[in-house]
């Protein structure tokens, strides 16, 4: 089975700080994915990446990046963190560019900034 | 943006009954995709419906698309407590190869 891992289940931090969001995915997927889910919103992509150091926004990217140094971790950064974006955050992969494919995802950050 | 809707937003049911859900979306598709969210949870893939069929079958989920109506169900046969959850549908739009846009969700609540 494919495991997605996020490497916080919970995070509280403070207004303007910066803030980096873990993922590994352990089953050599290309395409790697982050979310954030408020209520009433479902899930909204902030931002993807089909391959190693490349990166595509989603339909939120303001206000975050993303690094992917390697092919299996993908990693989300709020750059000065804000009330706004207190949120869960989920990220997901996929195997290759057929769009067949269903996500796997992890647990979710469940992220707080003060 | 959000593409598609489901409906209804919240749904409570007797273990045993069958729950069904909807979804709609506004542009056309490659495939619909079911996920199931269990409370703090992340996602989990249900079921996948191309856009050329029209019914698909997984266990006790049955799901089916209409093209032409933008429209889609699932259908959740003789329900357990253990299915409690958010149904989310989630469509990859012609044209984009990797993207899910997720619909809001479906609060399914079955009672013992």
């Amino acid at each position: 089975d494919v495991k997605v891992t996020q490497s916080s289940r919970y995070l509280v931090k403070r207004t303007g700080e910066k803030v980096f969001l873990e993922c590994v995915q352990d089953m050599d997927h290309e395409n790697m994915f982050w979310y954030r889910q408020d209520p009433g919103l479902g899930l909204r992509l902030i931002y993807f990446s089909y391959d190693v150091k490349m990166k595509e926004k989603g339909d939120i990217p303001e206000g975050y990046s993303v690094s992917r140094e390697k092919k299996e971790r993908f990693s989300l950064i709020l750059e000065s963190a804000s009330t706004n974006q207190t949120s869960m955050y989920l990220c997901a992969s996929t195997l290759g560019p057929n769009s067949n494919q269903p996500q796997h995802f992890g647990d979710g950050t469940r992220l707080s900034i003060l | 943006s959000q593409q598609g809707e489901e409906d209804p937003q919240a749904l409570s049911i007797q273990e045993g009954e069958n729950a069904t859900m909807n979804c709609s979306y506004k542009t056309s598709i490659n495939n619909l995709q079911w996920y199931r969210q269990n409370s703090g949870r992340g996602l989990v893939h249900l079921i996948l419906i191309r856009s050329n069929e029209r019914e698909k079958h997984s266990g006790r989920l049955r799901v089916t698309l209409d093209t032409s109506k933008k429209s889609s169900s699932l259908l959740i046969t003789a329900s357990r407590a253990a299915d409690t959850a958010s149904y989310f549908c989630a469509t990859v739009p012609s044209g984009s190869a990797r993207q899910l846009t997720f619909g809001s969700g479906t609060q399914l609540t079955v009672l013992p």
